[in-house]
């Protein structure tokens, strides 16, 4: 069971929009319409930010947008806000009923 | 709201078995999928397992030989066990619900920090 790949940074500037994207295989991403995001800022407990692919809990910005293509799930984040500055890590069910996180990518708001 | 409490120890020794619970209050305890998941420090998340309200667990392969998840509906608390830990176990430990009708864990704990050290 490997880890999902996502890039270790992105930044954007104030207003503007951003994609982070998460690549599995076929056995996770691929096979299932299962993957959420989460937001954790320092010494925080992650936040879920999209779940199912493109729904977004109750409280949760529209900003904050998720889909999938393939294997290939991303989430965007528009407009741009200080606040939004966080660590963002991707999740998806797997084939066995497993759970596999992403390495995680570091948004930096210049 | 359901809210999330971990608790245990805060250092373990290593050979020696880590045991954390967490402690559910504000809903029930009785459906969705509880879950662990670790950070070590610097680190990104991992997925340690879950165990169902009806005991039923599934957990990471990678963790499998060494984890024992249970669960004691009377109280809302459920538990972890990960034994023969070494270093690579020190980390942030969080309790998280996944709801049995979504992919996504919500509510979380604030996490505990367990660090193995002789």
């Amino acid at each position: 069971q490997s880890a999902l790949t996502q890039p270790a940074s992105v930044s954007g500037s104030p207003g503007q929009s951003i994609t982070i994207s998460c690549t599995g295989t076929s056995s996770d991403i691929g096979g299932y319409n299962y993957v959420s995001w989460y937001q954790q800022h320092p010494g925080k407990a992650p936040k879920l930010m999209i779940y199912d692919v493109s729904n977004r809990p109750s409280g949760v910005s529209n900003r904050f947008s998720g889909s999938k293509s393939g294997i290939t799930a991303s989430l965007t984040i528009s407009g741009l806000q200080a606040e939004d500055e966080a660590d963002y890590y991707c999740s998806s069910y797997t084939s066995s009923s497993l759970e596999v996180f992403g390495g995680g990518t570091k948004l930096t708001v210049l | 709201q359901v809210q999330l409490q971990e608790s245990g120890p805060g250092l373990v020794k290593p050979s020696e078995t880590l045991s954390l619970t967490c402690t559910v209050s504000g809903g029930s305890i009785s459906s969705h999928y509880w879950s662990w998941i670790r950070q070590p420090p610097g680190k990104g998340l991992e997925w340690i397992g879950y165990i169902f309200y009806s005991g039923r667990t599934n957990y990471n392969p990678s963790l499998k030989s060494r984890v024992t998840m249970s669960i004691d509906t009377s109280k809302s608390q459920f538990f972890l066990k990960l034994s023969s830990v070494t270093a690579a176990d020190t980390a942030v430990y969080y309790c998280a619900l996944r709801p049995a009708d979504m992919v996504g864990f919500d509510p979380w704990g604030q996490g505990t920090l367990v660090t193995v050290s002789s």
